[in-house]
């Protein structure tokens, strides 16, 4: 299986700061990597889909790059609703697996 | 809409089964294959296995085949999946998504999840 590693695993920041995630993949998924935005107590949200690609509806302040092995989220401009734990996904094999999540607190 | 409404909390014992449903609406039920992901308390999510909603066909992660059962009743548009041989570390959220452009671009539906809880 895939093992996908997030760094940091936590992360404190204030409103209007810009932060990333970075999302390491154990061996090459191409671009088949997606971001999820989770909030306690409720399920993930898709934010972005190919390593780059903004999900329809999602605030343009959320961006995604990467390719390979190697991959960051980033964040602009934070907002309250923000702060949350986002996961990374590989969707090139199956199983698919996730990262172990990256919790956004507000500083 | 795009809609995915799962089963209410549960609370079984060691040894026991259970079945969680996962009601859908929205859209055709048959169209698009059914996930299942779990998140047990302080771990990331996992990947449990897929039915397809139109024929019907399953696919599961190693460490579930043994114990779990997905099912799928296409005039109720509902999907379910059955975990037996409950144990502790069987406690978790359990989520079933779906992906409309396919598995590959992420899940973008999801149900609100289903707590189980296994404690004697």
């Amino acid at each position: 299986d895939i093992q996908m590693t997030q760094t940091p695993s936590s992360l404190s920041a204030s409103v209007g700061d810009k932060v990333t995630i970075n999302c390491r993949a154990s061996q090459t998924i191409a671009t088949y990597l997606n971001w999820y935005q989770q909030k306690a107590g409720e399920a993930p949200k898709l934010l972005i889909y190919a390593a780059s690609t903004l999900r329809s509806g999602v605030p343009s302040r959320f961006s995604g790059s990467g390719s390979g092995t190697s991959f960051t989220l980033t964040i602009n401009t934070l907002q309250p609703d923000d702060f949350a734990t986002y996961h990374c996904q590989q969707s090139y094999s199956t199983p698919t697996t996730f990262g172990q999540g990256t919790k956004l607190e507000i500083q | 809409q795009v809609e995915l409404v799962q089963s209410g909390a549960d609370v079984k014992k060691p040894g026991a089964s259970v079945k969680v449903s996962c009601k859908t609406s929205g859209y055709t039920f048959t169209t698009y294959t059914i996930v299942w992901v779990c998140q047990a308390p302080g771990h990331r999510l996992e990947w449990m296995g897929w039915v397809n909603a139109g024929n019907g066909d399953t696919k599961y992660s190693q460490k579930f085949q043994d114990r779990v059962t997905f099912t799928r009743d296409t005039s109720a548009s509902t999907a379910y999946m059955e975990l037996s041989s409950l144990r502790s570390e069987d406690t978790a959220v359990y989520y079933c998504a779906i992906s409309l452009g396919g598995f590959a671009y992420g899940f973008d539906y999801w149900g609100q999840g289903t707590l189980l809880t296994v404690s004697s």
